[in-house]
Order: C-alpha cells, then structure tokens, then sequence
C-alpha cells in the first residue's frame, strides 16, 4: 500500500542548529513527495515539492529536502533553525492512478528554543 | 488572490444540531477537497472535487456528513446531526489540474459540539 511514514512526532532543536525531519515513503513507482508547514491555528501552506525532476528541492524559508530512492526518505532539512521555524511539519505523498490526492503523514511537531 | 477562504472560522454548536461549513476556492482552480484534522487521526481527507463533480468521498465517515460544491466558487460541507466526536478542525483546499498537484489550504473552522 502507498503510504508516508514520519519517524518522531516531536523534535526539539536550538536556535541555530540543523533542523532535520524524517520522511520515508512506501511505493513502488516514482512518487510525488511534499513538505507542508502548519504554524498555529492556520492552515497548511507548501514549503516545498518534490516531482520527478532534480533530487535536491529548495523550498521556502531556507528549507530543503533530498529524494533518495534507494532509502525511500524524503527528509527535510534546514542549516541553521530560526525560532519562528517553530510549527508543525507534515511530509505527504501523491497518490498515484490517475487521482490529484494528497496522502499527509502525521507530521512532526518542531520546538525551537533559545 | 485572496487565497481559499473559509467560513466561520471558529463554530460551536449543541449537539444535534445541523452545521454547515463553507468554502470558496481560488478562482480558477479545478479541484476541491475537504478535510478533517484531530489529535487522534491527524489530517484526513474527506472528500474531494473536480470541476464541481464529487471524485472521491470514501473518507466520508457516514451518512450524517455531506459536501456540495453548486459551483466552481462555493462548496459546503454539512453534519447533521453533529456529534461532540465530530469535533476538529476542518480544512479546505483547492489545486489546479492536471499538472500541479499542490494544495492551497485555506485557515480552517474549528468545530467544537458540546
């Protein structure tokens, strides 16, 4: 079944450190992958996208991720946190036959303290 | 653009009562979908929309729930009678077709059923 898996319902980092958030999916054709970004009481804005084409995607605010086939993970990553970096993170998946649907993992709360 | 508006933003009601949620997409986008977020259950689909037309409504949980989408400018989205289970947060989102498979959320009703 297709499906995305977020390892680590929290994660806590400090100011200026890596920010790494775990992503892997379950498929057996190419997916399409995204990371989403939920800041309190808002709705989920599209950091970045990931679509077939080069494996390393920049997204928004300094947010990247890396597709890598051979482990099937999709992490999130950002060099330095900031603290308004503080929200949650959902990883999600498209799934495939023919259908515009989204399937969210179930996100990954990120802290940032001083 | 104004981007995908909701309405009401927050809605309390007894329960029993009828609820109805509301949602304009961004102009010019072909699909709408609508979804349900819980502590338990994270994001779920509920059901979405192509050209107006319901594609997928498997994730409707029963019958006391419906969607319509009268135009390609307004969807609802109904409980009756609501239950305190029903309780969340519910969010709308639109996307373009076929190739873009990202999804604008608008801000989200906060349902609570006492």
């Amino acid at each position: 079944a297709q499906s995305v898996t977020q390892l680590g319902s929290h994660v806590s980092v400090s100011e200026g450190a890596l920010v790494l958030l775990r992503c892997n999916y379950s498929s057996s054709v190419p997916p399409y992958l995204f990371w989403y970004v939920q800041y309190p009481n808002q709705g989920l804005q599209l950091l970045l996208k990931y679509t077939s084409a080069a494996t390393l995607v920049k997204g928004i605010n300094g947010f990247e991720a890396e597709f890598k086939k051979s482990e099937t993970s999709f992490h999130l990553t950002k060099p330095s946190a900031h603290m308004s970096d503080a929200a949650e993170y959902f990883c999600a998946f498209r799934k495939t036959g023919g259908y515009n649907k989204l399937i969210f993992g179930a996100g990954t709360r990120l802290a940032v303290h001083p | 653009d104004a981007g995908v508006i909701q309405s009401p933003r927050h809605e309390v009601t007894e329960m029993g009562q009828e609820v109805t949620l509301r949602c304009k997409p961004i102009s010019g986008h072909d699909y709408l979908f609508w979804y349900r977020q819980t502590m338990m259950r994270g994001l779920e689909l509920l059901i979405y929309f192509n050209n107006n037309v319901p594609i997928d409504d498997s994730g409707m949980p029963e019958d006391r729930f419906s969607a319509k989408m009268p135009n390609a400018s307004f969807s609802t989205l109904k409980i009756q009678p609501s239950e305190p289970r029903d309780s969340a947060v519910y969010f709308c989102a639109s996307s373009l077709a076929p190739d873009s498979y990202e999804q604008y959320f608008g801000p989200g009703t906060r349902l609570t059923v006492t």
